[in-house]
């Protein structure tokens, strides 16, 4: 049973528009929020992250939002790259450092 | 630094042949990972290691056996292949928050 859903399998955006990637959990007890991205024949690598008891993040162009009481989690890209076309993994952790990780979405920057 | 290792990068193996895959990492991170990836099912965990000696279960570990073989090392083992084991596999290591992942073995069993 997934305990991380990332319902939206693509997303496709203009070049300096906003990317919104959605994230759903289903674990009240995840301490941490993570995104990866991937770029094809590569491993993923750490985007950025969110602790349970905060319901923002923000890293230059990126913005985490943490909603607890929807169990769901977004984030945002502004204004998006052509770089930033890649596979996004929303991943959950619990407190032994054991990640779930969710179905991922293809985002495309359209130039 | 290499960062997190692995090899091979591609291999086909037949029904019921046997191999090991290779990880290790130059970051003196404890904790170890292995993780399959297959089409719509986003990152599975098989097995992982909290610290050198110790190994313990993840979500899909049958048909697999791990070895820690020190601090650096991190194999993963099919004994006899199966098609449902084609998958890319993902070794990653992390002392934190944050894993660290590897490029990545692509296998196809037929």
């Amino acid at each position: 049973d997934q305990q991380v859903k990332q319902n939206s399998p693509s997303l496709s955006v203009q070049e300096g528009r906003i990317s919104i990637l959605n994230c759903d959990y289903t674990n009240s007890m995840f301490d941490y929020f993570l995104w990866y991205k991937k770029y094809p024949a590569e491993g993923p690598t750490f985007l950025i992250s969110i602790s349970s008891i905060k319901d923002k993040n923000e890293d230059g162009r990126f913005t985490v939002f943490l909603n607890k009481s929807a169990k769901h989690l977004s984030l945002h890209i502004v204004p998006s790259q052509p770089g930033d076309s890649a596979v996004y993994f929303c991943a959950a952790l619990l407190n032994d450092y054991k990640l779930s990780f969710g179905a991922g979405t293809t985002v495309t920057v359209r130039a | 630094n290499a960062g997190v290792t692995q090899t091979p990068k591609f291999q086909v193996l037949k029904t019921g042949q046997s191999m090991t895959l290779q990880c290790a990492q130059d970051m003196n991170h404890n904790s170890m990972y292995w993780y399959r990836q297959d089409p719509g099912m986003g990152l599975r965990l098989i097995y992982y290691s909290a610290s050198e000696g110790t190994t313990d279960k993840g979500e899909v570990p049958n048909g697999y056996n791990v070895s820690r073989l020190n601090k650096r090392e991190f194999s993963l083992r099919l004994e006899s292949a199966a098609p449902s084991q084609t998958s890319v596999y993902f070794c990653a290591s992390s002392d934190g928050l944050e894993q660290f992942f590897g490029p990545g073995t692509r296998l196809t069993v037929l």
